[in-house]
């Protein structure tokens, strides 16, 4: 079975700093896709970036970006010029496209400070 | 574009009554996914839909759980009787399986607090 760890329960940092959130997984798999989603107080689960596991470019949306390093099954997720609005629980996912359905990690709490 | 859309946003009731969760999907999208995220924890899947048919209810509690989706578009998950352990976040999703790709938009969910 897959197994998501996200080892930063919480994190802290000041606005407009960059911050990264680190995950691991465990697969035996070689087709798959890993997701980042946000959680904010409102419970709202927001898609932030996606990545196919075949894909050697890492994905990059906007001030969201990933470091995939498929070898060491490691997904960081990097928030640049960080902003009052990325306060949130943020969920590293596993997808293996014959399970259909996503293997969430524990969530790492992202507090932003002004 | 709506989102998924749920209700109630929070539900309140005494151990051993019946509730149930109402789920509208985005339009078009043929897979209903039901999670249950418990506090402080990710969220774990309960059931799956492919349009009208449940795929995967392998993590569904059936002896107090159900699900239905009816003409493969709204969705009604329910508990009856529930227990304490019950208390948790009940969040719906739907995808449009199109290729490799299978994105889940979730909704807002239901806080359900048992007592």
């Amino acid at each position: 079975a897959q197994t998501v760890t996200q080892s930063q329960p919480e994190m802290s940092v000041q606005e407009a700093e960059t911050v990264t959130l680190s995950c691991t997984y465990d697969t035996s798999e070689n087709n798959y896709y890993l997701f980042w989603y946000k959680q904010p107080p409102s419970r709202q689960m927001i898609l932030v970036i996606r990545q196919e596991a075949y894909k050697q470019q890492n994905a990059t949306e906007n001030r969201f970006s990933v470091n995939f390093q498929k070898a060491a099954k490691s997904f960081s997720l990097k928030i640049s010029d960080s902003q009052l609005g990325d306060t949130a629980m943020y969920f590293c996912a596993f997808y293996r496209w014959g399970a259909q359905k996503l293997v969430f990690g524990q969530g790492t709490r992202l507090t932003i400070n002004p | 574009e709506a989102g998924v859309v749920q209700s109630p946003r929070y539900k309140i009731i005494e151990k051993k009554q019946p509730v149930a969760f109402w789920c509208n999907p985005i339009s078009g999208h043929n897979t209903l996914y039901w999670y249950r995220q418990n506090l402080g924890q990710g969220p774990e899947l309960l059931i799956r839909y492919e349009n009208e048919e449940a795929v995967d209810d392998s993590q569904l509690p059936k002896d107090r759980f159900s699900a239905e989706r009816l003409k493969g578009v709204d969705s009604t998950l329910k508990i009856q009787p529930a227990e304490l352990g019950d208390s948790a976040v009940y969040l719906c999703a739907s995808s449009l399986r199109a290729g490799g790709t299978d994105t889940q938009y979730f909704g807002p969910g239901t806080r359900l607090t048992v007592l």
